[in-house]
């Protein structure tokens, strides 16, 4: 079974630029997750997606970042501009469900470095 | 205070030792619970969940007390390949992950 899917792998862009990271998810999983990932920290929860629905973007930047899942399969995070606090690595997980107890698949990450 | 709090570790151990991390959270509310593993500049992977009657599997033990609000994991007979960051995972409406515990097990 294919995993989760990400690109790019690897991203460098000055302060202010714009950045969009793509993620596949697993065939068949209903929910998606986009997930921050500072050196030193645990992953947080940037939005999740239930089929092409949003359940929660609490924690999303909404001044700079956007997501969508267009037709509840891929999906894409934007940032626009970027600035040095986001460089970090960009986690995007899926899971089957929207069960509390459903694992979650990460896909490998898109480190991004801004400059 | 945090959601999900670890000891950030290190925690050094030699290869056939006993080794538990805990984990704290805030929320009494929390619906579920897991521990993830991830290696050096990987994806985290699921290591197992963790229910209130405690799990085991093979040489990983889980261990949850809802009083103390804290979740527990028991590696026995450590191996080389279980050096890795451990991560404890709660879900109160959404999942919180802790910074993660760094396990180094030596030769």
């Amino acid at each position: 079974e294919a995993g989760v899917a990400q690109s790019p792998r690897y991203k460098i862009i000055e302060k202010r630029q714009s950045v969009a990271f793509w993620c596949n998810p697993i065939s068949g999983h209903a929910t998606l997750y986009w997930y921050q990932q500072i050196l030193g920290q645990g992953p947080k929860l940037l939005i999740q997606f239930q089929n092409n629905g949003v359940v929660d973007d609490s924690q999303l930047p909404k001044d700079r970042f956007s997501a969508e899942r267009l037709k509840g399969v891929d999906s894409t995070l934007k940032i626009q501009p970027a600035k040095l606090e986001d460089s970090a690595v960009y986690l995007c997980a899926s899971s089957l469900g929207g069960s509390l107890a459903d694992t979650q698949y990460f896909g490998p990450g898109t480190r991004l470095t801004v400059l | 205070r945090k959601e999900v709090e670890q000891d950030p570790g290190p925690f050094n151990v030699p290869e056939g030792a006993t080794v538990a991390f805990n984990c704290t959270y805030s929320n009494s509310a929390s619906q579920s619970f897991f521990w993830y593993r991830q290696d050096c500049r990987k994806e985290p992977k699921l290591l197992m969940s963790v229910y209130s009657s405690g799990n085991e599997d093979g040489r990983f033990t889980a261990q949850l007390n809802r009083a103390s609000q804290y979740i527990s994991l028991l590696i026995r007979d450590s191996k080389l390949s279980d050096s890795a960051t451990y991560l404890c995972v709660v879900n109160f409406n959404k999942f919180y992950f802790g910074s993660g515990t760094k396990l180094n097990v030596k030769p």
